[in-house]
């Protein structure tokens, strides 16, 4: 059962300028996770922001929770060629011992 | 350094032919699980473990066994592959017995039933 749903499915933008993608799930929610996946690979762990929290930061990266919409947006500043990549969310329920991923958003950076 | 390994990385093989996939990690983790990923399905679970012994059923376990008799190693094994096995698998693993915290993610292994 997929619960993120990523949007948009593909983004393309010029290298400097700012990525933001969103993720919205469906049920309560203990944490929720973004991942980024290079074409093939491993999912690397980006940031994870628990339900009580509403914004966290880490590097270039700043990831909103709204759990009221049950949503959350990615920020990448300042992109660079190397962050192309997929980029996921995942929810952690209560008791629910497994991650459910959305389906990516596909992000490409333009030199 | 800190990881989970997956072997093999490629594995082509036929219909029926037993296998087991690897999966360890060197971080004393308790919590291991294995998903796969098909295009336009996304990541799904196929089992997690919470502790040595202790595994359970995510979303697609038909088809999959696994099991967790040290705390580092969480095999995954195909009995009997089928065509719709095909897909990219990746093993994870996580600081506690629960899912909420940071994953670590395997490199993946691609396997092509034929």
């Amino acid at each position: 059962s997929q619960q993120g749903e990523e949007d948009p499915q593909a983004l393309s933008i010029q290298e400097g300028e700012n990525a933001t993608m969103n993720c919205s799930y469906k049920t309560s929610i203990n944490n929720l996770q973004w991942y980024r996946q290079n074409s093939g690979r491993g999912l690397v762990h980006l940031i994870l922001i628990r339900s009580n929290e509403r914004e966290k930061h880490s590097g270039r990266l700043r990831v909103t929770l709204d759990t009221s919409k049950k949503s959350s947006s990615l920020l990448i500043t300042a992109s660079r060629a190397a962050d192309t990549a997929s980029y996921f969310c995942a929810t952690g329920g209560w008791g629910a011992q497994k991650l459910v991923f959305g389906q990516g958003t596909r992000l490409t950076i333009n030199p | 350094e800190a990881q989970v390994t997956q072997n093999p990385r490629y594995l082509i093989t036929v219909t029926g032919k037993k296998l087991t996939v690897t999966c360890s990690q060197n971080m004393n983790h308790e919590y291991m699980s294995w998903y796969r990923q098909d295009p336009g399905l996304g990541l799904r679970q196929i089992y997690y473990s919470m502790n040595v012994e202790v595994t359970d059923k995510g979303d697609v376990p038909e088809g999959y066994k696994v099991s967790r008799k040290e705390k580092r190693n969480f095999p995954l094994i195909l009995e009997s592959p089928s065509p719709n096995q095909t897909s990219l698998y990746f093993c994870a693993s996580g600081l506690t017995g629960t899912s909420w915290n940071e994953q670590y993610f395997g490199p993946g292994t691609r396997l092509t039933v034929t």
